[in-house]
């Protein structure tokens, strides 16, 4: 089984709607993350956290919201679907570690969800 | 200046040959390094991690790090159709409190012609 996984991984939605993406992970990390990617533009972080009570702003958080319901599972609204919002999203877990001389803090990913806002 | 690039490609490079793939980073503070392979429509996957200066290898990958060059790169030998995505470079910034940052290249499109 994967150990971080997303729903759904397609979606196709109107503007305005109000869209919830999930991520889930088995991988016991604190950290997880939500990006989006398009194309030219690379990955760009929309909110982090940290553990279930520490979560902070990205750089581009507007238009979205989070939740992190538990260590496993982080889950991304768009409260307002517009078509600036078509996007790929993935969210990422990663375990910095510290404490060792050099923190790691590797990123897993996901497989992604391509959203279509029309 | 940005804080991580790369070349955006494409690169070319035959069936067999060296793909070599470069990353500059601005941040001194910057601790740790990765190389992810993306192909089209799916995530990132983590492939080298490089923490020390020097060269680090696996298999037909090779990453090497130059701290005061600030300089990272990614080597392909005997490269592979297979091989062909688009490669991003991330950077792992140690702050000052408990918060690591990572900061995501563009990505560099490599094709690897049979």
């Amino acid at each position: 089984d994967a150990d971080v996984t997303q729903t759904p991984r397609n979606r196709i939605t109107k503007t305005g709607k109000r869209i919830m993406l999930e991520c889930s992970q088995t991988k016991g990390h604190d950290r997880m993350y939500w990006y989006r990617q398009d194309p030219g533009l690379g990955l760009r972080l929309i909110y982090y956290s940290f553990d279930v009570k520490d979560i902070n702003k990205g750089e581009i958080s507007d238009g979205y919201s989070v939740s992190r319901q538990a260590q496993a599972k982080f889950s991304l609204s768009l409260e307002s679907a517009i078509p600036n919002q078509t996007a790929l999203y993935f969210c990422a877990t990663s375990d910095p570690a510290r404490g060792r001389e050099v923190s790691y803090n590797e990123q897993f990913f996901g497989p992604g969800t391509r959203l279509t806002v029309l | 200046q940005k804080e991580v690039e790369q070349n955006s490609g494409p690169l070319s490079v035959p069936e067999g040959a060296i793909a070599s793939l470069n990353c500059t980073y601005s941040d001194r503070g910057s601790q740790s390094f990765f190389w992810y392979r993306q192909y089209s429509g799916k995530s990132p996957e983590l492939i080298m991690s490089i923490y020390s200066n020097g060269d680090k290898e696996d298999g037909r990958f090779t990453a090497q790090l130059n701290k005061a060059s600030q300089y990272v790169s990614l080597l392909i030998r005997d490269s592979q159709p297979s091989d062909s995505a688009t490669y991003l470079c991330a950077v792992n910034i140690r702050g000052k409190t408990s918060y690591d940052k990572v900061i995501f290249g563009p990505g560099t499109s490599l094709s690897v012609i049979p």
